[in-house]
C-alpha cells in the first residue's frame, strides 16, 4: 500500500537558517511526489513536484526537493528561511495505478523566529 | 485567468442534514477531485471527476456523492450527517486525471456538524 510520512509534525528555525522538512514515502511502483503549502485559512499551493524526470527539483519561493529512491525519501529544503514561510507543509504521493488520487502526509508547521 | 473557486466558505449543519458545495474548475480544466481535511490532518482523497463521470473514489462511504457539470464544474454532496464529517473541504482541478498533473486547489469549504 502507498503511504506518506512527514517526520516533525512542527519544525521551528530562526529567520536566515536553512529549512528542512522531510518526507518518506511507500509505493510499489515509480511514485510522483509533490509538496504543497498551505496559509492559514487558504487552499493548497503548488511548491514543487517530482514526475520522474531530473532528481532534484526546484520550486518556488527558493524551495527545492531531492528524490532519493534508495532512502524514500524527498525532503523539502530551503537555504535560508523568511517570516513569511511560515505555514503547514504537506507531501504528497501520486501513482500512475491511482488516477487522480493524492495521498498526503500528516503536514509539518513551519515555524520562523525572528 | 480564474483560480479554482469554491461555495459557500463556510456552512454549519446539524446531525442528519444533507449538504451540497460547490466548486468551478480552472479555465481549461476538465478534472475535479475533491478532499476532506479534518482539523490538524492532511486532506484525504473522497473521488474525483472527469468529463462528468466518477474516475476513481476514495475510502468514504455511498453518502458521500458527487456530480460534474458539461461546464466542469462539480457539486459535492453528502447525506445524512456525522459529527466527524465536520471538516475543511477542498476541491482542487486538473487539465487531465493523470496523477502526475499538478492539481490547483480552492480555497475550501469549512463544515462545522452540531
Amino acid at each position: 500500500a502507498q503511504s506518506v510520512t512527514q517526520l516533525g509534525s512542527h519544525v521551528s528555525v530562526s529567520e536566515g537558517a536553512l529549512v528542512l522538512l522531510r518526507c518518506n514515502y511507500s509505493s510499489s511502483v515509480p511514485p510522483y511526489l509533490f509538496w504543497y503549502v498551505q496559509y492559514p485559512n487558504q487552499g493548497l499551493q503548488l511548491l514543487l513536484k517530482y514526475t520522474s524526470a531530473a532528481t532534484l527539483v526546484k520550486g518556488i519561493n527558493g524551495f527545492e526537493a531531492e528524490f532519493k529512491k534508495s532512502e524514500t525519501s524527498f525532503h523539502l529544503t530551503k537555504p535560508s528561511a523568511h517570516m513569511s514561510d511560515a505555514a503547514e507543509y504537506f507531501c504528497a504521493l501520486g501513482v500512475s495505478s491511482n488516477t487522480g488520487k493524492l495521498i498526503f502526509g500528516q503536514g509539518t508547521t513551519l515555524q520562523v523566529k525572528p | 485567468e480564474t483560480g479554482v473557486t469554491q461555495s459557500p466558505t463556510h456552512l454549519i449543519k446539524t446531525r442528519g442534514q444533507q449538504v451540497t458545495l460547490r466548486c468551478s474548475s480552472q479555465s481549461g480544466h476538465n478534472t475535479v477531485s475533491w478532499y476532506q481535511q479534518a482539523l490538524g490532518q492532511g486532506p484525504q482523497f473522497i473521488f474525483q471527476y472527469y468529463r462528468e463521470e466518477e474516475n476513481g473514489r476514495g475510502n468514504f462511504p455511498p453518502r458521500f456523492s458527487g456530480l460534474q457539470f458539461p461546464n466542469y464544474s462539480s457539486e459535492l454532496n453528502v447525506n445524512a450527517l456525522e459529527l466527524d464529517d465536520s471538516a475543511l473541504y477542498l476541491c482542487a482541478s486538473s487539465p487531465d486525471p493523470d496523477t502526475q498533473e499538478t492539481q490547483y486547489f480552492g480555497p475550501g469549504t469549512r463544515l462545522l456538524v452540531l
